[in-house]
């Protein structure tokens, strides 16, 4: 399996707070990517990155901001939770544009 | 922007079978094309990649194969068993990130 973890697992949080998720990798990979998964929906892109420091917008950025200081880390984070931003949130790495590993997600829950 | 589509949506079969999951997408222009499994509650497993270039891909006892010019995929598995249970996903790569079919979940019975 590719390294790729994710923090926290799970998380409960009200309406209104911040909230950031990690991603975290081993593979030295230039791309990292955040979906978000609903039923109905599928995965979606909400961001995504291409090195350090460059990040860009994907399907579904609204509310969502992101972070890449070191090539390993790639936090997600929402400004002010929304009960519409209760989803399970995967992030994913590849080397160019070639296969995509998937982390083992996290389950947020927005109250 | 792309569209991507699996047919069925579920599906249940008897052990022993060889069956055939379907994915169609709207636009040719692709990079590669994947197919991941995912097991309930957990996260995307990838099974193949198949570049732009590339008819098929083969891992085991599962076949994929690519007709970008109809915009259309198939994954092939042959002698399924209960283990295969779980959703597959097929998911296009139009540029920088994946585009998601809403996947069929398989069931595989004793």
């Amino acid at each position: 399996d590719a390294g790729i973890t994710q923090s926290p697992r799970h998380k409960v949080t009200e309406t209104g707070t911040p909230v950031t998720l990690r991603c975290h990798q081993t593979e030295n990979h230039r791309y990292m990517y955040w979906y978000r998964q609903d039923p109905g929906h599928g995965l979606r892109l909400i961001h995504y990155s291409y090195g350090v420091k460059d990040t860009d917008k994907g399907e579904v950025s609204d509310g969502y901001s992101v972070s890449r200081s070191k090539t390993e880390d790639f936090l997600l984070t929402l400004e002010s939770a929304t009960s519409s931003q209760t989803s399970v949130y995967f992030c994913a790495i590849s080397e160019s544009n070639n296969e995509q590993y998937f982390g083992p997600g996290t389950r947020l829950t927005v109250t | 922007k792309q569209e991507v589509t699996q047919i069925p949506a579920a599906l249940s079969v008897p052990e022993g079978e060889n069956l055939v999951l379907n994915c169609s997408f709207t636009d040719s222009a692709i990079y590669n094309l994947q197919w991941f499994r995912q097991d309930p509650g957990k996260g995307l497993t990838s099974l193949l990649l198949i570049q732009s270039s590339q008819r098929e891909q083969t891992s085991g006892r599962l076949n994929a194969s690519l007709d970008k010019s109809s915009g259309r995929s198939t994954l092939y598995i042959a002698a399924s068993q209960p283990g295969d249970s779980a959703t597959y996903l097929c998911a296009v790569n139009s540029g920088y990130a994946l585009n998601f079919g809403k996947g069929t979940s398989l069931l595989v019975t004793p």
